[in-house]
């Protein structure tokens, strides 16, 4: 049982490159987050998932886009890199029918836009 | 809006103390509120999560409490260990969503 992964652990773009990340989950759960974690400040929510085949936007959608086509993994892209997107990104899903259960969290990506 | 506050935003104490870390919210329509731990460099790891009705949660040297009417959460972390330094943060969940406080980094020193 290996909880929540990510993939990579780290990225270095040039602004203007894209790149996906993964996030996969083998507790079966319904909702699905991607979060992002700049210093000094708490998480902030990118998009989030309630269930295979869908998304909804977070706090801070602009610049990213997602993708839940299997149950297990949630896709974050990003079309254009700019320097802003650098930061720590972080994948969760959550237990409970509702999504407000305990977030289990991936270890996390960073990526550095130059 | 939700917002999420957290003071101090870091605190070291010698080891053995006991120690209350605070985390207060604007807006008590609230379904739960979770704290996590961070060590440096890795993911977060749920502590506690107290449900809206409820008043308080423990684990082991841990005791989380919840007054909504205030907007305030405190974690009591009893006879503090070196190995409890980390960030710690708390999360309010409404909507679906959770809002987060930026966290108290706590050092314990031997």
């Amino acid at each position: 049982n290996a909880g929540v992964t990510q993939t990579p652990k780290f990225r270095v773009l040039k602004t203007g490159q894209s790149m996906t990340l993964l996030c996969a989950q083998d507790m079966n759960h319904e909702y699905m987050y991607w979060y992002r974690q700049d210093p000094g400040m708490g998480l902030r929510l990118i998009h989030y998932s309630v269930g295979e085949g869908t998304t909804a936007k977070g706090e801070v959608p602009d610049g990213y886009n997602v993708s839940r086509l299997k149950k297990q993994n949630f896709l974050l892209g990003l079309e254009s890199a700019a320097p802003s997107q650098t930061s720590v990104y972080f994948c969760a899903s959550s237990s409970g029918t509702d999504g407000r259960g305990t977030q289990y969290f991936g270890p996390g990506t960073r990526l550095l836009v130059l | 809006k939700q917002e999420v506050t957290q003071i101090p935003a870091a605190l070291s104490v010698p080891e053995g103390e006991n120690l209350v870390l605070n985390c207060s919210f604007t807006d008590s329509a609230i379904y739960n509120l979770q704290w996590f731990r961070q060590d440096p460099g890795k993911g977060l790891t749920s502590l506690l999560l107290i449900q809206s009705s409820q008043r308080e949660q423990t684990s082991g040297r841990l005791n989380a409490s919840l007054d909504k009417s205030s907007g305030r959460s405190t974690l009591y972390i009893a006879a503090s260990q070196p190995g409890d330094s980390a960030t710690y943060l708390c999360a309010v969940s409404s909507n679906y969503q959770l809002i987060w406080g930026a966290g108290t980094k706590l050092i314990i020193k031997p």
